[in-house]
């Protein structure tokens, strides 16, 4: 299957800092990443989806100015928590979708962002 | 609101058992419904399922989907410890992925 790569695997911050993931597909190109947060023993929650080359659509209840996205490229989409603080802690995953259907949605690692 | 409901919320059995995990949906625009497990890290793919009474199975694994009352099951037989996870449901409603809370798996030895 194709491979989705994030960068950094895990990140500890201080609160106030800014702090950019990034979000690769390695082999395919990606028309649309997803970016999603899990909380401990929760569930995946969409914050939003990227399209390249144009703005992000935020899920409900998503700050699209404290939860910066671009997609740059059909490779590369990052993700920044601007000004984090400690209930912005949580493991960040990003997917990306070569086709509509959704089984060629590829899963990157994940990111664990704490923020202190 | 789309909602995904799994069921239990956590299960452990042991090696050599069989489990069944539960997931009911209401979406508004329903068109497949996934499994996945989740080991730490990212969600690795199991099945996906779009119509109804058609079991898919893999290995161990299966899973059906019944459209009529808005509900899938995901089967394990002879578990083994290495199918200790999280296994989560997710609905494709219109152009979104809707994850349930997942159920979390424990196989002991």
């Amino acid at each position: 299957g194709a491979v989705v790569s994030q960068h950094p695997s895990r990140v500890i911050c201080k609160s106030g800092t800014s702090v950019k993931i990034e979000c690769r597909s390695l082999d395919f190109q990606a028309t649309t990443m997803f970016w999603y947060r899990q909380f401990p023993k929760q569930s995946l929650m969409l914050m939003a989806t990227s399209n390249e080359g144009s703005k992000a659509t935020y899920e409900q209840g998503v700050e699209k100015d404290k939860f910066l996205i671009n997609h740059a490229s059909l490779t590369l989409s990052t993700l920044t928590v601007t000004s984090a603080h400690p209930e912005d802690s949580s493991f960040y995953i990003c997917s990306a979708r070569v086709r509509v259907s959704y089984n060629e949605q590829f899963f990157g690692p994940g990111t664990r962002l704490t923020v202190l | 609101e789309d909602k995904v409901v799994q069921s239990p919320l956590s299960l452990v059995v042991h090696e050599g058992d069989t489990v069944t995990l539960n997931c009911s949906y209401e979406v508004t625009n329903f068109r497949s419904l996934l499994w996945y497990k989740q080991e730490k890290k990212a969600p690795t793919f199991l099945f996906m399922l779009t119509s109804s009474g058609i079991e898919k199975k893999s290995g161990r694994l299966s899973s059906i989907l019944d459209k009529k009352e808005l509900f899938s099951i995901l089967n394990i037989t002879a578990t083994q410890t290495g199918d200790s996870a999280v296994y989560l449901c997710a609905v494709i409603s219109g152009n979104k992925l809707v994850f349930g809370a997942g159920t979390i798996l424990r196989v002991k030895s």
